[in-house]
């Protein structure tokens, strides 16, 4: 089945330790979209890629960075966790800009300790 | 600004009716979506209305008015699993959906 992968589904690190998390679609789909999702709150896009087009969300923090080697993969690295980025961190992919239903990966919970 | 405004949180009996209200303010408008999220899971489609009027699918309606910037989703013969929080989503002018925080819907027996 087609569908969106996010390793690992749980993630703990320490206070100011990298982390990569990592998304891969076997969709074919044109945009990737990473966002970051806090208890009760709203899903925040921190970036998209319109195929190697990278669109970095003006509120994003430079602490948050992101990779696309290829159309199936993207990564999401976190220089230097604080504890505030302790969140859900959801993948999401669409055919293509316009066409919006976004099909999510199921997430990485990431707790920095 | 954008602002989606969607109550908190509701609850339900099993077996009855919900309607969970929703309304927008977009920088342009290319449609609205409804997203279903379990605890600790990801958002699953639910609907996409692009014009006014009504959407049914099975157990679930969705209802749309550009002009007052106004949707809703409609839960029919409520079951247990359907607790979970719904969230609304409009699709602004340059295609990125604004998400609304989202409406917890507890179902009791």
């Amino acid at each position: 089945d087609a569908m969106v992968i996010q390793n690992p589904r749980y993630q703990v690190t320490q206070f100011g330790k990298p982390v990569t998390l990592s998304c891969s679609q076997t969709l074919n789909h044109n945009v990737m979209y990473w966002y970051q999702q806090k208890s009760s709150q709203a899903p925040k896009l921190l970036f998209h890629y319109y195929d190697k087009d990278f669109n970095n969300e003006a509120d994003t923090p430079d602490n948050f960075q992101s990779r696309r080697p290829n159309t199936s993969f993207c990564f999401l690295d976190i220089r230097s966790p604080g504890l505030g980025d302790a969140a859900m961190y959801l993948c999401a992919t669409s055919g293509t800009r316009e066409a919006a239903e976004q099909y999510f990966g199921p997430g990485t919970r990431l707790t920095v300790t | 600004g954008q602002n989606i405004d969607q109550p908190t949180e509701m609850t339900a009996t099993e077996g009855a009716i919900v309607q969970i209200n929703c309304t927008y303010q977009t920088s342009g408008f290319n449609g609205l979506f409804w997203y279903q999220q379990h605890a600790g899971e990801a958002p699953t489609f639910l609907s996409y209305n692009v014009l006014d009027g009504l959407e049914e699918k099975g157990r679930f309606s969705s209802f749309l008015s550009r002009s007052k910037g106004y949707s809703y989703l409609l839960l029919k013969e409520l079951q247990m699993k359907d607790s979970a929080s719904y969230l609304c989503a409009p699709l602004d002018s340059n295609y990125q959906l604004i998400w609304g925080a989202g409406t917890k819907l507890i179902i009791k027996p």
